[in-house]
C-alpha cells in the first residue's frame, strides 16, 4: 500500500523540541524528493521544508530557518524533521508529502500522510 | 497570514457548480503554470486533484477541472455531490523546491 505515516507528535513546552518522522512504504522512496508541509489550528496550509533524494539539497521557509532540520534515511524509507527552539506559534499538523514525478509533475505533491499534532504550550 | 488568497467558505447544493479562486502574485500563481489543488477531509491525507493549473491525476473525476488567468487560478466543481465536501487548498510552486498554499476553502454543502 502505497502511502506516507507521521509520527513524533506531542505536547513540548516553548524552547523544547521534538523529533519528527516520516515512514513511507509502497513505492521506492529514495526516487522522490520530499517535503514537511504544516497546518495551523485554523489556518491554512503552510510549506516548511524541502529536501532533495539524496540529501544534498534542502530547503527550509524562513519562520522556521535555523530552527528546523530536515534529513532522510533512504534505506529505511524515512524523512525526519528536527525541531528545536518550538514557540507556541509552531503548533499545527505536521505533514511529510511526496514531490511527483513521472505522469505527475514535480511541481505538485501527489502523496501526503495524516499528519502528526505538535502542541507548544507552558 | 498566508500568501495566496482564497475565500474561507463556499456553498453549494448538490448537482450544482461552484467556483473557488486563489489569487496570488507575479512572482507565484501568474509567474508559473504550476498551480496545484488539494481536498483535505479533516483527519485524513490531503488529496492532490488538480496539478500544473488543469491537469488531473489518474483517478480524479473530471468534475474537477481548474483554470488560471493572471495572478488568479480557479477550481470548479460541477455536479456537486456529498462527498466533495472538503476544505480545498491550492498551491503554487514558488521556484527553487519552495511551495506557497493558500488559506484554504471550506466547501459545505446544503
Amino acid at each position: 500500500q502505497v502511502q506516507l505515516v507521521e509520527s513524533g507528535g506531542g505536547l513540548v513546552k516553548p524552547g523544547g523540541s521534538l523529533r519528527l518522522s516520516c515512514t513511507a512504504s509502497g513505492f521506492s522512496f529514495g526516487d522522490y524528493y520530499m517535503n514537511w508541509i504544516r497546518q495551523a489550528p485554523g489556518k491554512g496550509l503552510e510549506w516548511i521544508s524541502y529536501i532533495s533524494r539524496t540529501d544534498s539539497n534542502t530547503k527550509y521557509a524562513d519562520s522556521v530557518k535555523g530552527r528546523f532540520t530536515i534529513s532522510r534515511d533512504n534505506a529505511n524509507s524515512e524523512v525526519s524533521l528536527q525541531v528545536t527552539s518550538l514557540r507556541v506559534e509552531d503548533t499545527a499538523i505536521y505533514y511529510c508529502a511526496r514531490v511527483g514525478r513521472g505522469a505527475v509533475s514535480g511541481t505538485s505533491l501527489d502523496l501526503w500522510g495524516r499528519g502528526t499534532l505538535v502542541t507548544v504550550s507552558s | 497570514q498566508s500568501v495566496l488568497t482564497q475565500p474561507r467558505s463556499v456553498s453549494g447544493s448538490p448537482g450544482q457548480s461552484v467556483t473557488i479562486s486563489c489569487t496570488g502574485t507575479n512572482s507565484d500563481v501568474g509567474a508559473y503554470d504550476y498551480v496545484s489543488w488539494y481536498q483535505h477531509h479533516p483527519g485524513k491525507d490531503p488529496q492532490l486533484i488538480i496539478f500544473d493549473v488543469r491537469r488531473r491525476p489518474s483517478g480524479v473525476p473530471d468534475r474537477f477541472s481548474g483554470s488560471k488567468s493572471g495572478n488568479t487560478a480557479s477550481l470548479t466543481i460541477s455536479g456537486l455531490r456529498s462527498e466533495d465536501e472538503a476544505d480545498y487548498h491550492c498551491s503554487s510552486y514558488a521556484g527553487t523546491y519552495t511551495w506557497v498554499f493558500g488559506g484554504g476553502t471550506r466547501l459545505t454543502l446544503l
